[in-house]
């Protein structure tokens, strides 16, 4: 149980282009999803917070604009990375919070993108 | 702000042998704290979740520790094997609400056959 899935594993894109990456909760109602981004050999960095039916939490820093989170329905978030430039190129992995409890975070296997 | 560090370099144990990470905060102590494991090129896998009040915790091979004087989880994997290699990360709730997850660099563990 608990499985979280992302769509895609990896895409390429051009710069200026808009990306979307899908998270969804397989076998559990998600309360609340987040979204993580990872640079080379440094830590994942939580990017924001979204409740289901609810506008996004964003971290310092991270630019709303930018990064649309969408959180419609309780198995499904996406996150678009609007007018993606190369320095948006990371690995970007979504959690899920519900399951059996409340502490827990399921990960998303992730999706590496790559701006050209 | 509450800060995580674990040790930035490889450890490289032999087979068998007990691993043992190492997982320091500066900050208050959280109510939890909790240990994943992420392999290259995947997201992270949740291990094992300690409460503050809690000295040890186990499960199958793995132990964690939380001393909340030291500010400092220990992480052990007993008889370790290759399929253990991994990148282990300690992660600590940050706010009240028990919303946001503040993860440490990670320590990669490279078991050796």
């Amino acid at each position: 149980g608990a499985v979280v899935s992302q769509h895609p594993s990896w895409v390429i894109c051009k710069s200026g282009t808009s990306v979307k990456i899908e998270c969804r909760s397989l076998d559990f109602q998600a309360t609340t999803m987040f979204w993580y981004r990872q640079f080379p050999k440094q830590s994942l960095m939580l990017m924001a917070t979204s409740n289901e039916g609810s506008k996004a939490t964003y971290e310092q820093g991270v630019e709303k604009d930018k990064f649309l989170i969408n959180h419609a329905s309780l198995t499904l978030s996406t996150l678009t990375v609007t007018s993606a430039h190369p320095e948006d190129s990371s690995f970007y992995i979504c959690s899920a919070r519900g399951g059996d409890s409340f502490y827990e975070q399921y990960f998303g296997p992730g999706t590496r993108l790559t701006v050209t | 702000s509450q800060k995580i560090e674990q040790n930035s370099e490889a450890l490289n144990i032999q087979e068998g042998k007990t691993a043992t990470l190492t997982c320091n905060y500066t900050n208050y102590s959280p109510a939890y704290l909790q240990w994943y494991r992420q392999d290259p090129g995947r997201g992270p896998v949740f291990l094992l979740l300690i409460r503050e009040n809690e000295k040890e915790k186990r499960k199958e091979r793995l132990k964690v520790t939380f001393d909340t004087t030291l500010k400092q989880s220990l992480f052990h994997i007993t008889a370790s094997q290759p399929a253990d290699s991994a990148t282990y990360l300690c992660a600590l709730l940050t706010d009240n609400a028990g919303n946001m997850l503040t993860f440490g660099g990670g320590t990669r563990l490279m078991v050796k056959p």
